[in-house]
């Protein structure tokens, strides 16, 4: 079974661009997860979407959105790039369903997002 | 809300033991994960706990007490390649990750 798959794998942008990251889940899971991570803060959670409807959020500027689509394909989208926004992006995906319950998460390897 | 701490970083030699502590203050839990995270890699799933007491798998185990919002991952005969960051988080409505231990097992 393929893992998630995250695109693109690095990617430069300038302040003021926009950008767009896709993740691919595991076949069957309906939930994607994104997470941003940098070396000072960790992982921090950006928005969970299940069934194509985000079911949570975390503490991130308007800025930082997404969506899921029909297949669970799922893309993130960051405009007005700042400075502050380099850092690897992480998408995971899990069996959870609408029960509540948490599964484990399986990561992909992440985009790499620097802005210059 | 969510407050997990874990310690930054720790050494440990090869074919030792290590116990990487967590301490959580949550609004809600459903379950303590750990995760294993090698440099320029994306994390992976070592352990889940939701109920008190230890799991074991292997060299790795993990001990949770809810009441005392505490967890540890153990760690048996080091290995070089357990060199990595460990990963403490919670599942409530969402995992929630604590910054990440991470381990240097020198020789």
């Amino acid at each position: 079974k393929a893992g998630v798959t995250q695109t693109p794998r690095y990617l430069i942008k300038t302040r003021g661009q926009q950008v767009t990251l896709s993740c691919s889940p595991i076949s069957g899971h309906r939930s994607v997860s994104w997470y941003q991570q940098t070396p000072g803060q960790g992982l921090q959670f950006l928005f969970e979407y299940f069934s194509e409807t985000q079911r949570n959020k975390g503490n991130f500027p308007g800025r930082f959105s997404g969506r899921q689509f029909s297949n669970s394909r799922s893309e993130m989208n960051v405009s007005t790039l700042e400075l502050g926004d380099s850092a690897l992006y992480l998408c995971a995906s899990s069996l959870r369903t609408g029960s509540g319950v948490n599964e484990k998460l399986f990561f992909g390897s992440g985009t790499q997002l620097s802005v210059l | 809300g969510q407050n997990i701490d874990q310690p930054t970083e720790m050494t440990a030699t090869e074919g030792a033991i290590v116990q990487i502590n967590c301490t959580y203050q949550t609004s809600g839990f459903n379950g303590l994960f750990w995760y294993q995270q090698h440099a320029g890699e994306a994390p992976t799933f070592l352990s889940y706990n939701v109920l008190d007491g230890l799991e074991e798998k292997g060299r790795f185990s993990s001990f949770l007490s809810r009441s005392k919002g505490y967890s540890y991952l153990l760690l048996k005969e080091l290995q070089m390649k357990d060199s990595a960051s460990y990963l403490c988080a919670v599942g409530y409505q969402k995992v929630t990750f604590g910054i990440g231990t991470k381990l240097q097992v020198i020789p």
